[in-house]
């Protein structure tokens, strides 16, 4: 079946640093792909839809200027976590539309960040 | 605005005992309801969907029936397995958008 990929799987970072999250999906094109965070014990939120050629779409309360997404070709979007603070640590999810079937989707198995 | 609400866990069987795992929605028009699945160390996976009502998805002896004159979507099987300890999510997509809403989650604990 049809496979997203997230690099890195686990990164840490220091306060104030930039950090770069990808997500590839590896045998199928995703004009479309979104972005979630996972807080521990808690469901996913859905943070941004990742649009190919065009500027994301942030969900209420998502600063955009923090959380810089880029769709830059059919099989990659990129989330850039900007002057990262402890409050951003969490776990970051891609995902990306099966073609055909945009209510159903692949999930990446996520990025876990810690800022300290 | 569309939301999922599912029992609180974490849920702890024996093996070959009965699941039920609660879901409720609140949404506008026709949504199409999903239980995905969360191995330990894993991505999200899909495990079943449902996009009509009456409709049952099923999967790996896993089953849920979309319900909307209840508005449920209730995860069911007859006989779990240590390997289906995970934390499982109920969510739906509106008729007007393929944005996935999630519920909070429900971890499944399975002993031997």
């Amino acid at each position: 079946g049809a496979v997203v990929s997230q690099h890195p799987s686990r990164v840490i970072c220091k306060s104030g640093t930039s950090v770069k999250i990808e997500c590839r999906s590896l045998d199928f094109q995703a004009t479309t792909m979104f972005w979630y965070r996972q807080f521990p014990k808690k469901s996913l939120m859905l943070m941004a839809t990742s649009n190919e050629g065009s500027k994301a779409t942030y969900e209420q309360g998502v600063e955009k200027d923090k959380f810089l997404i880029n769709h830059a070709s059919l099989t990659l979007s990129t989330l850039t976590v900007t002057s990262a603070h402890p409050e951003d640590s969490s776990f970051y999810i891609c995902s990306a539309p099966v073609q055909g079937g945009m209510d159903e989707q692949y999930f990446g198995p996520g990025t876990r960040l810690t800022v300290t | 605005g569309n939301s999922v609400t599912q029992m609180e866990g974490p849920v702890t069987l024996s093996e070959e005992a009965f699941l039920t795992i609660n879901c409720t929605y609140t949404a506008t028009g026709y949504p199409s309801l999903f239980w995905y699945v969360q191995y330990p160390g894993e991505g999200l996976q899909l495990l079943l969907k449902a996009t009509k009502a009456d409709d049952k998805g099923s999967n790996k002896g896993f089953e849920a029936t979309y319900r909307k004159e209840t508005t449920s979507f209730h995860l069911e099987k007859g006989s779990v397995q240590v390997s289906d300890s995970a934390v499982y999510f109920c969510a739906l997509a509106g008729d007007s958008s393929y944005k996935l809403i999630f519920g909070s989650g429900t971890r499944l604990l399975v002993r031997p």
